[in-house]
């Protein structure tokens, strides 16, 4: 069956614009996640979704970080005023319903640059 | 807080030797461990898991992973490398309960090279 997926899976943007990261998972997975991942590190915690509310969002690193998933399938992760420091790749992942034994199944990441 | 360390940047093992990853981790809780793999320009792949039980688990592509709680360690195994298996792998770890149980966290990844 279809994976993960995420688009775009690149983007380039200017410091100070707006940009929006599109996030589906897989049919029937009710747990959504947000990660960030630096150049040369592990995938980082931003946001977690069950069913179309946010449970955890103690990961976004600041307000310009904005996440949604109004039907509780496809997400969008949100960031204004882009800045350098938010270039990395932006990982989605989701699982079958919240228990934290269940395994996370990853999308392919969207690389974000910030110029 | 959880945390996961992953002691080696890079593993190099000749192909056919057994191969071994590290990694410890701590947490509040009992702990959920996993094993990821990533490989050039593609997304994590799941290789396996411990949640209760055998300490030995086993998964895919022949790796598998022994859970020692009291050294809080997970370190991952394959019994014979492949040139294939050269990739950058990932251990993390959940809380079983409280704020952290919703989260996966990280190591900062081991690059593994098999050498033919």
């Amino acid at each position: 069956g279809a994976g993960v997926s995420q688009t775009p899976s690149n983007k380039v943007t200017e410091k100070g614009k707006y940009v929006e990261l599109r996030c589906d998972p897989i049919s029937g997975h009710t747990a959504l996640y947000w990660y960030r991942q630096s150049l040369g590190q592990g995938p980082e915690f931003l946001i977690y979704f069950q069913g179309t509310g946010a449970a955890d969002d103690s990961g976004l690193p600041n307000d310009r970080f904005f996440a949604v998933r109004p039907e509780g399938s496809v997400s969008t992760l949100k960031i204004q005023r882009t800045e350098r420091g938010d270039s990395a790749v932006y990982l989605c992942a989701s699982s079958s319903d919240r228990g934290p034994y269940n395994e996370q199944f990853f999308g392919p990441g969207t690389r974000l640059t910030v110029l | 807080a959880q945390s996961v360390a992953q002691p080696e940047d890079q593993v190099n093992v000749a192909e056919g030797n057994p191969l071994t990853v590290k990694c410890t981790y701590s947490v509040s809780g009992n702990p959920y461990l996993f094993w990821y793999v990533q490989y050039p320009n593609r997304g994590l792949q799941f290789l396996l898991k411990y949640i209760t039980g055998d300490n030995l688990v086993k998964g895919s592509y022949g790796f598998e992973a022994e859970f020692n709680k009291s050294q809080t360690s997970f370190h991952l195994k394959k019994p014979s490398a492949l040139v294939s298996d050269s990739a950058l792998y990932f251990c993390a770890v959940r809380d079983s309960a409280g704020a952290g149980s919703y989260q996966l966290t990280f190591g900062k990844g081991t690059k593994l090279s098999v050498i033919p």
